[in-house]
């Protein structure tokens, strides 16, 4: 099972929601990353974990918040987000170690703020 | 802060043209990877490259890594319609840190 997945596929929340992204992958990988991409533009990296801690923040505002309960399982829980954040949000995977792998994507949460 | 630029922005090719997209970073990467993402669709990995001036080939894409380690190419051999989509370059500068190029989209008329 080379496939990692995503939930929701779309989200519309207002500007005072509170929602959960979701992400799962059954390759046995240990380190996971949040990427957002804007139409037209490459992804850039917002969080990455690394046996379940996280080891990347890329600046990243506080109305997004991580979370990996498990190796498995990688949550971006929003709160209190601006138009400005609608974008798809892709989750990825890869072999954890010091080593460079491959990351497998998600199909991506497509997110839109009103 | 580090920048990974790719050149062309687009391109459009004739089916059976050849192309190249091109890669450079602002610093010195540690590896390279090579994505390719169809339209509404996500990034799909093509290939890494690690060693200076490093070449590898995959049927009729061939990719290469400079001697500096600051910039690599994708050259496609006679396309063909289902090349078409984004390409992507993503520089390593540390564990699990990539930062994706600017990316070129190829369009391929049949």
């Amino acid at each position: 099972d080379t496939e990692v997945t995503q939930t929701p596929k779309h989200l519309v929340m207002g500007m005072t929601n509170k929602k959960s992204l979701k992400c799962e992958q059954h390759m046995g990988h240990r380190a996971m990353y949040w990427y957002k991409q804007k139409a037209k533009k490459p992804p850039e990296l917002m969080f990455v974990y690394s046996y379940e801690k996280l080891s990347i923040n890329e600046s990243v505002p506080s109305r997004f918040s991580p979370e990996c309960p498990n190796s498995s399982l990688l949550n971006l829980h929003l709160h209190a987000l601006q138009p400005e954040d609608s974008a798809l949000y892709l989750c990825a995977s890869s072999q954890g170690g010091v080593s460079s792998y491959e990351q497998y994507f998600g199909p991506g949460t497509r997110l839109t703020v009103t | 802060g580090q920048q990974v630029m790719q050149i062309p922005q687009y391109q459009h090719v004739q089916e059976g043209e050849d192309f190249t997209t091109y890669c450079n970073s602002s610093t010195t990467l540690s590896n390279i990877q090579w994505y390719k993402q169809r339209p509404g669709g996500h990034p799909v990995f093509l290939i890494q490259l690690v060693k200076s001036g490093e070449v590898k080939k995959q049927k009729r894409l061939t990719f290469q890594f400079g001697e500096a380690k600051k910039n690599s190419s994708l050259h496609i051999t006679a396309t063909q319609t289902t090349d078409v989509g984004t390409y992507f370059c993503a520089g390593g500068s540390g564990t699990y840190k990539y930062i994706f190029g600017t990316g070129t989209r190829l369009k391929v008329l049949a």
